[in-house]
């Protein structure tokens, strides 16, 4: 069964320094990978996603990930943060392209900005 | 432009009593799927429905029933409720399990 794990709970970084929040997963062929963010009492919003094809993917808000089979990882990057970046975020993985793969979330990092 | 509608946004309930979550989507979607938050523990898929009339049970199903009456709608039941449901529960639409999911604005549940 896949599986997503997100090792950092709450990760903290000031303003204007870069971030990576890291996820791995476990799943036996070629995943469908996904960044959510979470902003307070809101719902989830796509970040950025990988299906295929070049390897490092970008997103909306600035926001980068770069997937590695090798080690099994799709780590979110961003060269600076910005206050509003405050959220927690979310990895996901699909089991493939069809109306039938479940989609399953790690349990979450969540990032906090220092002024 | 409503995208995922859950109803209601917010309820208490008291141990044993039912309840049904309801969930629309306007997208046309195939795929949908209702999810639970728990402090540190992310969101845990409950129930998803592949298309209209099939439901398939995910991480955390017991305790719940869903029904997929149309491909608008994807209702979650709790039948007798328990303060271990106490949670925050998503509702989703996709058009395949491989692409985006849209979320709705979450219910928050307590049971007393």
């Amino acid at each position: 069964a896949q599986s997503v794990t997100q090792p950092d709970i709450h990760i903290t970084v000031s303003e204007g320094a870069s971030l990576e929040l890291r996820c791995n997963y476990s799943y036996g062929a070629t995943p469908y990978l996904f960044w959510y963010v979470q902003s307070p009492g809101q719902g989830l919003q796509l970040l950025l996603k990988y299906f295929s094809g070049d390897t490092l993917v970008q997103g909306i808000k600035g926001f980068e990930a770069e997937f590695k089979r090798s080690q099994s990882s799709f780590n979110l990057r961003k060269p600076s943060v910005h206050w509003s970046d405050a959220a927690e975020y979310f990895c996901a993985v699909a089991q493939g392209y069809s109306s039938a793969s479940k989609i399953i979330f790690g349990s979450g990092t969540r990032l906090s900005i220092r002024p | 432009n409503a995208g995922v509608t859950q109803t209601p946004k917010f309820q208490v309930l008291k141990t044993g009593q039912s309840m049904t979550l309801q969930c629309a989507q306007d997208m046309n979607h195939n795929s949908m799927y209702w999810y639970r938050q728990d402090p540190g523990m992310g969101l845990r898929l409950i129930y998803y429905s592949a298309s209209e009339g099939t439901t398939d049970k995910g991480e955390v199903p017991n305790g719940y029933n869903v029904s997929r009456l149309n491909k608008r709608e994807f209702s979650l039941r709790l039948e007798s409720a328990a303060p271990s449901q106490t949670s925050v529960y998503f509702c989703a639409s996709g058009d395949r399990g491989g692409t985006e999911a849209f979320f709705g604005q979450g219910t928050r549940l307590t049971v007393v």
